[in-house]
């Protein structure tokens, strides 16, 4: 499986945006790059994903480096709610169906 | 917003009895899974299943594991003889049909499996 590297932990104040990177130097061409999110004593929680081009939703935006080695996720205005594990990874794909595989994240700890 | 539930939210056994951890996934999902996490480290694919059967599983899947989805809307996982490393988080999750890589999971916020 092709693995991602993140940092262990960030800091972020409450109301500034947030660029939380992942690098994923041996992704394959078909890789999709997911990123989940895990709130203390919940389950992961899907944010977004991507595989070329830029991506945007409600919840936050995913940029892509153009060899796909590396991507960022950006939380716009961070909120204290915000403060989670943050997942970056692989979707490898073996036929119809396709598992995640965790690693450990990033923490993110927002300041009020 | 649908979700997939889970219960008991917290189950405690005595080592080397049976338990069975409850799921209800998305209603219109048909690939199911079930992941765990022991405290302090990171969640763990267990196991995948699609049209009653299972699609894949892990090495932490043993003889001891079973799933099941007995009716048309719960989705079970059974550990037979439950040992004190089985303590963990078990999440469910569902995804809609997946022939697309882009289904994300939904999982549930876990049961929390206690062997003592």
């Amino acid at each position: 499986d092709a693995k991602t590297t993140q940092p262990n932990s960030m800091e972020s104040n409450e109301e500034e945006p947030v660029h939380l990177p992942c690098n994923h130097s041996t992704i394959s061409g078909t890789d999709y790059i997911h990123w989940y999110r895990q709130l203390p004593s919940q389950g992961p929680e899907y944010v977004i994903h991507g595989l070329t081009s830029n991506v945007n939703n409600r919840m936050a935006s995913l940029a892509i480096a153009e060899d796909r080695k590396s991507s960022t996720l950006i939380l716009h205005r961070a909120t204290l709610r915000d403060a989670a594990v943050y997942y970056c990874i692989l979707r490898v794909t073996t036929g119809a169906n396709s598992k995640l595989t965790f690693g450990k994240g990033i923490t993110l700890s927002v300041r009020p | 917003e649908p979700e997939v539930t889970q219960t008991p939210s917290h189950q405690v056994t005595q080592m080397g009895q049976e338990v069975i951890l409850r799921c209800v996934p998305i209603s219109n999902h048909l690939y199911f899974y079930w992941y765990r996490q022991i405290l302090g480290q990171k969640v763990e694919f267990l196991v995948s299943f699609y049209n009653n059967e299972i699609s894949e599983k892990s090495e932490i899947f043993d003889d001891q594991f079973s799933v099941e989805r007995p009716d048309g809307s719960n989705f079970t996982l059974k550990i037979r003889s439950t040992k004190l490393e089985d303590s963990a988080m078990y999440f469910c999750a569902s995804s809609p049909q997946g022939i697309s890589y882009n289904s994300p999971l939904h999982f549930g916020n876990g049961t929390r499996l206690t062997v003592t």
